[in-house]
């Protein structure tokens, strides 16, 4: 079955520095890759996905890149703030019918003021 | 505003104790699915419904049973609780032919 390994564990960087998470997939057949944020105590919200037939997608200050042939796609972050704080979840699906994630382990992300 | 929730928020139980965790939503969403939280784990899938009477194995079901009463509630059972049970607890819905999942505010279970 499928399976999303996700780095690093733990991220701490400096306000208004970048942040990039990396995930990798095992199977080929994925053609969704979404990102979830979840604030301490909250659930997780949806901030970016990607489908397979586009390399990189754009909202502000958030990008996701997707390498279909390395099986990876990635986070990043730009000019950081504190309240981007949160842990970060990748995730991985292969069909729209069934709607089915396979999440990534989660990212640790720290903004430092 | 629709929402999707989750009752109750925090349960403590005892091993070997029966205990049941509930989900409504008031999206009109057709698909629901149980995920269980651990730390360094990420979010793991125990089962997941199309419809009502329709039930799907996820990657960790065993130990857990699940009930779609109605399209709005889905409900997880611990027929048995065991301390390695102990975990955040999230529902999630999504409309068929759209991708996006949403959560409720999850459960909190501690099995002693």
């Amino acid at each position: 079955g499928e399976n999303v390994e996700q780095h690093p564990s733990t991220l701490s960087v400096q306000e208004g520095d970048s942040a990039v998470i990396k995930c990798t997939y095992s199977d080929s057949a994925s053609n969704y890759f979404p990102w979830y944020k979840q604030e301490l105590g909250k659930r997780p919200q949806l901030i970016i996905d990607i489908r397979s037939n586009v390399g990189e997608k754009k909202d502000q200050r958030i990008a996701v890149t997707l390498n279909k042939t390395a099986k990876h796609f990635s986070l990043h972050i730009t000019e950081t703030q504190p309240e981007d704080s949160a842990v970060y979840f990748c995730a991985a699906s292969i069909s729209s019918n069934t709607g089915k994630l396979i999440f990534g382990q989660g990212t640790t992300l720290q903004v430092k003021p | 505003d629709a929402d999707v929730t989750q009752t109750p928020r925090n349960r403590i139980t005892k091993t070997g104790k029966r205990i049941m965790l509930e989900c409504s939503q008031t999206k009109g969403h057709d698909r629901m699915y149980w995920y269980r939280q651990d730390p360094g784990l990420g979010l793991r899938l125990i089962y997941y419904s199309f419809d009502v009477k329709d039930i799907n194995k996820g990657e960790i079901s065993d130990g857990y049973s699940v009930s779609r009463q109605a399209q709005a509630k889905f409900s997880l059972s611990l027929e048995s609780a065991i301390p390695n049970q102990t975990a955040l607890y999230f529902c999630a819905t999504s409309h068929m032919g759209e991708r996006e999942q949403f959560f409720g505010p999850g459960t909190r279970l501690t099995v002693l």
